[in-house]
């Protein structure tokens, strides 16, 4: 059974640039979270999405965004990128949502670095 | 609270010894708990979970404990591997429908 795909694995992006990044979950899961994993902050929440809704947000500005589409791939945005903004970014799937007490399983990462 | 990454503490063992690490929760209505490993340049690999109403769970040399009292978790690895070496994080549910990460343990296995 194929694992969490995420894609691409490495992105450069200036200041004020957009990105969008994707996210294929492991077959039959239907939750993806997205997560920003920093040396200073560890990992965060960023959202989480089922069933093409977002069930909950951290707490990230606007200008982090997503949307699940019905066959449960997810893509994340993030426009008006800042310095900041580089970091690892990683998708994890489950088969139920976040708080039925499945674990989540992660993919690789995006590696976005922001000159 | 949120995850905050600072300077990872580090957990240095021979091979062959048996391996803890440790993890404080701080919401005590979690009610599961995850153990994920990272190695460098790769995701988070899930290892063991705990639900709130077990104290004990064991996989394949891999053990969790859970003290609800004092909001602790352990991990322990038994007979410590080279290819164990990797970051560490416990996670919780801890409400809000999100997990929470801590902020890991970097173990070292020493051949």
């Amino acid at each position: 059974k194929a694992g969490v795909t995420q894609t691409p694995r490495y992105l450069i992006k200036t200041r004020g640039q957009q990105v969008t990044l994707s996210c294929s979950p492991i077959s039959g899961h239907r939750s993806v979270s997205w997560y920003q994993q920093t040396p200073g902050q560890g990992l965060q929440f960023l959202f989480e999405y089922f069933s093409e809704t977002q069930r909950n947000k951290g707490n990230f500005p606007g200008r982090f965004s997503g949307r699940q589409f019905s066959n449960s791939r997810s893509e994340m945005n993030v426009s008006t990128l800042e310095l900041g903004d580089s970091a690892l970014y990683l998708c994890a799937s489950s088969f139920g949502p976040l708080g039925y007490n499945q674990p989540q399983h992660f993919g690789d990462g995006t590696r976005l670095s922001i000159l | 609270g949120e995850s905050v990454g600072l300077h990872l503490p580090t957990l240095s063992v021979q091979e062959g010894d048996n391996s803890i690490i440790n993890c404080a929760y701080s919401n005590s209505a979690s009610d599961y708990f995850i153990w994920y490993k990272q190695e460098s340049g790769k995701g988070p690999q899930f290892i063991i979970d705990i639900r709130s109403n077990m104290d004990k769970r064991q996989g394949q040399r891999v053990t969790v404990l859970l003290n609800k009292t004092v909001k602790h978790l352990s991990l322990q690895i038994a007979a410590t591997q080279p290819g164990d070496s990797a970051v560490y994080f416990c996670a919780e549910n801890g409400g809000g429908n999100k997990l929470v990460f801590g902020a890991g343990t970097i173990l070292r296995v020493k051949s």
